[in-house]
């Protein structure tokens, strides 16, 4: 079984759609949890990150973390174009000293026009 | 600007040879990854460096190797042991704090021909 399972896709959606992207994950030693993009051919860029069990929100992006249930979503309100990209969470348990990330698969979304 | 560059962006390679990847940060980063992307499977950790002269194997180090000579240069080498190179690679930095902010390079694609 893989520390972060995250289905790959790909996902369609119109344009204006709510778009949740999810992981699960087995680790319970986890406390950092970051959602990365990436459009095709280029490097991740960081999202958002929450620390811990919460909701986090920035801009048209609502970042969800369900520890007891080791779930953490990805919200996008009013899907655009230009969202059109791969998801990846991806998730670290350190305190100080190294962090080690581990992805999730990614999610490929389209919105389209 | 502050960032990573990876140098090629392609990069072919004959069987039986060694290349080797160059990755260059100039965000003051002590810590420094190589990961390994192929469609469908995430990012795997090849390499990591948390200090100069310093690095330890991640979960597909084999046919890889790497060195950490100065805190700003942190280039994988893909020898002729690594049965299957081709593949998206992605060096990426983070501080050492507790928020594991990856910060990626634009990756290199190699191919082997």
């Amino acid at each position: 079984q893989k520390e972060v399972e995250q289905d790959p896709g790909p996902l369609s959606v119109p344009e204006g759609a709510i778009v949740s992207l999810n992981c699960t994950y087995s680790n319970s030693a986890f406390q950092y949890f970051m959602w990365y993009r990436q459009y095709s051919r280029k490097g991740p860029e960081l999202l958002m990150y929450t620390y811990s069990s919460g909701n986090k929100e920035d801009g048209r992006f609502t970042a969800q973390v369900d520890k007891s249930s080791k779930y953490i979503s990805l919200f996008i309100r009013d899907s655009q174009p230009s969202d059109s990209a791969t998801y990846l969470c991806a998730m670290s348990g350190g305190a100080g000293g190294y962090n080690k990330l581990i992805f999730g698969a990614g999610t490929r979304l389209a919105v389209h026009p | 600007d502050g960032g990573i560059t990876q140098s090629p962006k392609y990069l072919f390679r004959k069987e039986g040879q060694n290349v080797t990847l160059s990755c260059e940060q100039n965000l003051n980063h002590d810590a420094m990854y190589w990961y390994r992307q192929d469609p469908g499977q995430g990012l795997r950790l090849i390499y990591y460096s948390q200090i100069v002269n310093d690095f330890q194997k991640g979960d597909i180090a084999e046919g890889y190797s790497v060195s950490r000579e100065k805190k700003e240069s942190f280039p994988l080498t893909v020898t002729s042991a690594q049965k299957n190179p081709t593949a998206f690679y992605l060096c990426a930095s983070t501080s050492t704090g507790v928020i594991a902010e990856a910060f990626f390079g634009q990756g290199t694609r190699l191919t082997v021909v």
